[in-house]
């Protein structure tokens, strides 16, 4: 049972415009989440987080928002860069020093 | 942000042998660490705990005789595969979490071929 969703595996964009990456997930219980990019064969790189208190966060280009009722985030990139063109991963995790519980991805291809 | 490392970056070797992962929190300590893999076009998927000074935990389906870890100090944890078998080829990573802080930081992954 996934509890961490990205129900898109793929999206374009055009460069300048904006990008939407959702995310879903099951467990109420989730305290803090994460965004992380991924190229091929190298780690997730950190990219914005938000506690489960807090609807909105921004960071330069990227923003998240979440809707806790609706157990829905999603990470706001504009404008969008053809460097931005990567797989995103969603990660949740309970409160405490726990273990990322991983989205299966969304692959980002910004259009130049 | 804080920096991990893995070593090596990639590994290839004979079906039998044992493989050792090292993970290591450059600029902080790190009194936990997890062991994630991926296999292509999927998910990273959790395998393990590491603690420092205590026994790792192990996911389900995840054998703790095959695949060791060790925590022995603030910075530095290993995972040994033994006896590899070409399943056990994959994208290893490692994270850790600075004291104080809610985000973990990735090392860069161990790619390992099995033949």
């Amino acid at each position: 049972d996934q509890q961490v969703k990205q129900n898109s595996p793929s999206l374009s964009v055009q460069e300048g415009r904006i990008s939407i990456l959702n995310c879903d997930y099951t467990n109420s219980m989730f305290d803090y989440f994460l965004w992380y990019k991924k190229y091929p064969a190298e780690g997730p790189t950190f990219l914005i987080s938000i506690s489960s208190i807090k609807d909105k966060n921004e960071d330069g280009r990227f923003t998240v928002f979440l809707n806790k009722s609706a157990k829905h985030l999603s990470l706001h990139i504009v404008p969008s860069q053809p460097g931005d063109s990567a797989v995103y991963f969603c990660a949740a995790r309970f409160s405490g020093n726990t273990p990322l519980v991983f989205g299966k991805g969304t692959r980002l291809s910004v259009i130049a | 942000g804080a920096v991990v490392s893995q070593h090596p970056s990639w590994v290839i070797c004979k079906s039998g042998t044992s493989v050792k992962i090292e993970c290591r929190s450059l600029d902080f300590q790190a009194t936990t660490m997890f062991w994630y893999r991926q296999f292509p076009k999927q998910s990273l998927m959790l395998m393990a705990t590491s603690n420092e000074g205590s026994k790792a935990t192990y996911e389900q389906g995840v054998e703790k005789d095959k695949f060791l870890i060790n925590h022995a100090s603030l910075t530095l944890s290993t995972l040994t595969v033994t006896s590899a078998h070409p399943e056990d080829s994959s994208f290893y990573i490692c994270s850790a979490p600075p004291s104080g802080t809610d985000t973990q930081y990735f090392g860069p992954g161990t790619r390992l071929t099995v033949l």
